[in-house]
Parts: C-alpha cells; sequence; structure tokens
C-alpha cells in the first residue's frame, strides 16, 4: 500500500491566519484527494490535486480560501487561508492505489 | 443527488457477531470502501466491493448488492479493540480507479464485556 506523510501533523493556529499543509507520498499518483474531518463528523471531499492543472473543488469550497498545489506526482500542499475556529478540523489527504484508496494521517488543525 | 446513510450508533457485545449497514444512491457507482477509523486516527481501509456479493477477509466480511444501492460490513468474533466508528464511502465515476470518494456520516461501534 502507499506510504503517505503529512506535515505538520498538528499545530494552533490564529485567527486570520493561513496554513499549508503537506502531502508526501512514497510512490507516484496521478490523482491526490484533499477531505477534511470536523470535530464528531465524517469526511467530506474538499478538492482534487491534479497534476499539471488546476485543483478541481467540491461543491462549498473555493480556491481563494484553499489554495491547493501539486508540483509533482508525488506531493501536493493544501493551505487553510484566513482562518476561523471553524476551520478546525482534520485535514486529511488521500492516494487511490490498486483499486484501494489510502489515507495519510492527518493534520489536526485548531483555530483560536 | 448524492446519499449515503449508516446507523448512527451501535452496541454490540464482546465475542457476538455485528452488522452495519450502509444504502446509498449517487449519481455514478465504481465501487464501495468500507474504513474503520479510532479516536484520533486516519481511516484504515477495511474492504473494497465493486461487484454484488460477499468479500471475506478474516473476521470481516463486506457484502454489496448494486440493484439495492446496499451494503453490510460484518464483524464476527467482537473484540474489545473493535470499538471504533464504521465508514461507508462510495467511489464515483472516474478515471478509471480514480473517482472520488463520498463518505456516509460513519457509525461508532462500542463493544462491551
Amino acid at each position: 500500500s502507499a506510504v503517505i506523510s503529512q506535515k505538520p501533523s498538528r499545530d494552533i493556529c490564529q485567527r486570520g491566519t493561513s496554513l499549508t499543509i503537506q502531502c508526501q507520498v512514497d510512490s507516484q499518483v496521478t490523482m491526490m484527494f484533499w477531505y477534511r474531518q470536523q470535530p464528531g463528523q465524517s469526511l467530506t471531499l474538499i478538492a482534487t490535486a491534479n497534476q499539471g492543472s488546476e485543483a478541481t473543488y467540491e461543491s462549498g469550497f473555493v480556491i481563494d480560501k484553499f489554495p491547493i498545489s501539486r508540483p509533482n506526482l508525488t506531493f501536493s500542499t493544501l493551505t487553510v487561508s484566513n482562518m476561523s475556529p471553524e476551520d478546525s478540523s482534520i485535514y486529511l489527504c488521500s492516494v487511490p492505489q490498486f483499486g484501494e484508496q489510502f489515507f495519510g494521517p492527518g493534520t489536526r488543525l485548531t483555530v483560536l | 443527488g448524492q446519499n449515503i446513510d449508516q446507523p448512527t450508533e451501535m452496541t454490540a457485545t464482546e465475542g457476538a457477531i455485528v452488522q452495519i449497514n450502509c444504502t446509498y444512491q449517487t449519481s455514478g457507482f465504481n465501487g464501495l470502501f468500507w474504513y474503520q477509523q479510532h479516536a484520533g486516527e486516519a481511516p484504515t481501509f477495511l474492504s473494497y466491493n465493486v461487484l454484488d456479493g460477499l468479500e471475506e477477509k478474516g473476521r470481516f466480511s463486506s457484502f454489496l448488492s448494486r440493484s439495492k444501492g446496499y451494503s453490510y460490513l460484518l464483524l464476527k468474533e467482537l473484540q474489545m479493540k473493535d470499538s471504533a466508528s464504521y465508514l461507508c464511502a462510495v467511489r464515483g465515476v472516474g478515471s478509471g480507479n480514480t473517482g472520488k470518494l463520498i463518505f456516509g456520516q460513519g457509525t461508532t461501534l462500542q463493544v462491551k464485556p
């Protein structure tokens, strides 16, 4: 299975600031996905990170708030911009491989 | 629209069998996944069904009926460590097997001695 790492594993941030989360995969993958899991909730897809083109965002998520980079086939970043307490969540990257789909360990974000 | 339904909570006894149901209505279908998630951890892949029938993997089995939009996860010989959330997710139609996953709300299972 794919080995996925994320940085940072957790952070506490002030309202109005931005945080960039990194996702690194140990093999080349065509598509990477970013999910959010709010406290006590299930996972919600934010966007699909496409290599060589702009990310595809789900309804309710916009590029200005969650800019995504995908410079190569093993790496992606998600930025949470102009944060508010409502952005406190776990952010997870996910990759498909061999028909299955794997998740990184997640980044736990708390916004004060 | 897309809708995936699971029971919110279930309780079972150690050593018993429990079945967690999932029904779905999605605009496309390219497989159904089950994940286990312990508190504070990332989801762990359990099973994947794309054809009708039962897939067995140790103490865990997963069943799919595409015509009924229905799946279940069966956990046998329950252990205390099986207390966790179980997430049902449907993969939409995308590029081969790389379509995005849509998750249900998850079922919190509590195993009691």
